[in-house]
Parts: structure tokens; sequence; C-alpha cells
């Protein structure tokens, strides 16, 4: 079993709705927890960093419920520039071993 | 700033034959990874390496083999390329407990 999973979608929303998905951890080792966005053929890039208390970034908001194992992206009023695949890391201890979920993919239409 | 940088960006090999893809960063990070991604699909683990002079396996090592060569490079060697090793890899390096950062990726084709 993969060490985070993700639900791949697509998530198909229209321009300005809220959407939010989750990343489920299986194991509990990792310390830290990030977003990442993914255009198509392109490279990951980080998009925000997850804290305990949640963190908001303009539109993002980021969860993270460590009880329950998953962190969790909002993204509010949504454009079609957010269409993009979000993929979710989960590392071992130190960060050093890091593996990712399958992405959830996001279409915005207009 | 260069960050990660990966070569080539584009390959196209026969099967059989071999190559190594080339990483570097300079970002005085202790961990370097190595990464493919098929069309539809997410990132899989191939090799990672937590510091200079360690290197582990990760989830799809079959076919591959990799040297650390120094803090600054992380290199992917493919002895004898097949067809299933047609993919977009990349590196990705990183400090402890902080987020990875990426190469462009290399789009290797094996025909």
């Amino acid at each position: 079993r993969k060490e985070v999973e993700q639900d791949p979608g697509p998530f198909n929303v229209p321009e300005g709705a809220t959407v939010a998905f989750n990343c489920t951890y299986s194991n509990s080792a990792s310390q830290s927890f990030f977003w990442y966005r993914q255009d198509c053929r392109k490279e990951p890039k980080l998009l925000m960093s997850v804290y305990s208390s949640g963190n908001e970034d303009g539109r993002f908001t980021a969860q993270l419920n460590r009880a329950s194992q998953y962190i969790s992206l909002l993204i509010r009023d949504s454009k079609l520039s957010d269409s993009a695949t979000y993929p979710c890391p989960w590392g071992s201890g130190g960060y050093q071993k890091v593996t990712f979920g399958t992405g959830t993919k996001l279409q915005v239409i207009p | 700033n260069a960050g990660v940088t990966q070569t080539p960006k584009f390959q196209v090999l026969k099967t059989g034959q071999s190559m190594t893809l080339q990483c570097a960063q300079d970002m005085n990070h202790n961990s370097m990874y190595w990464y493919r991604q098929d069309p539809g699909m997410g990132l899989r683990l191939i090799y990672y390496s937590a510091s200079e002079g360690t290197t582990d396996k990760g989830e799809v090592p079959n076919g591959y083999n990799v040297s650390r060569l120094n803090k600054r490079e992380f290199s992917l060697r493919l002895e004898s390329a097949a067809p299933s090793q047609t993919s977009v890899y990349f590196c990705a390096s990183s400090s402890y407990n902080s987020p990875l950062h990426f190469g462009n990726g290399t789009r290797l084709t094996v025909t």
C-alpha cells in the first residue's frame, strides 16, 4: 500500500467555485507536509507548506489533521489558471525517502 | 539561480543501449532523488540519496543504477534500456524536513 493516497479526479469545477481535496496517509512518520502543483509535462512546484495550525495563501487554504492522518487543500474562487494536477508527498523521518500520491487533477471550466 | 539542473532534456535510445542521466544542484542540499513519471500517472521514486555517500532503492529501482558522485551530483544510469523505461525522469533535491526542488525533467523514449 502506498504511504499516501489521493483521489486522481478529475475534479471539474466552474470558474468561481470552491473546491477541496485531500491526501490521506497510511504512515504517520512524516513530519513535514506540503502541497505541490504540476502543470502538464512540467516539473512539480511547491504550492504551499502545511502546518498543524493550518495556513492560508490568498485563495488557497491548507489544513493538517494529524490524528486522522490527512491534509486538505481548499481553493476558493477558482480560476482557469488553477487547472493543474496537485500531488502531495510523504516523507520518512527527516524527509529523506519521499514518495508521492497520484496527484488530484483539477479542471476549471469557463 | 540554477537550482536543480538535469541533462539531457530529451533522449531517444534503441532497446539495449545504455545512458546516464545527469543531475546537479547548487543549493547545498543533503538529499537527492530520481523519479519517473509515465503519462497520466504520478511520480514514482526510483532511487534516493539521503546524504553524500549513501543511496537507497525507491519504489521502482529495477533496471536502474545510481551514483552520488559528490554532494552536488546524483546520476541515474540505464544499463540496457527497454521500451518500458520510456518516461519523463525528474531529479530533485532537498534539505532536512524541507520541500523538494525539482529539475526540468528528461524526456526519454526507448524504441
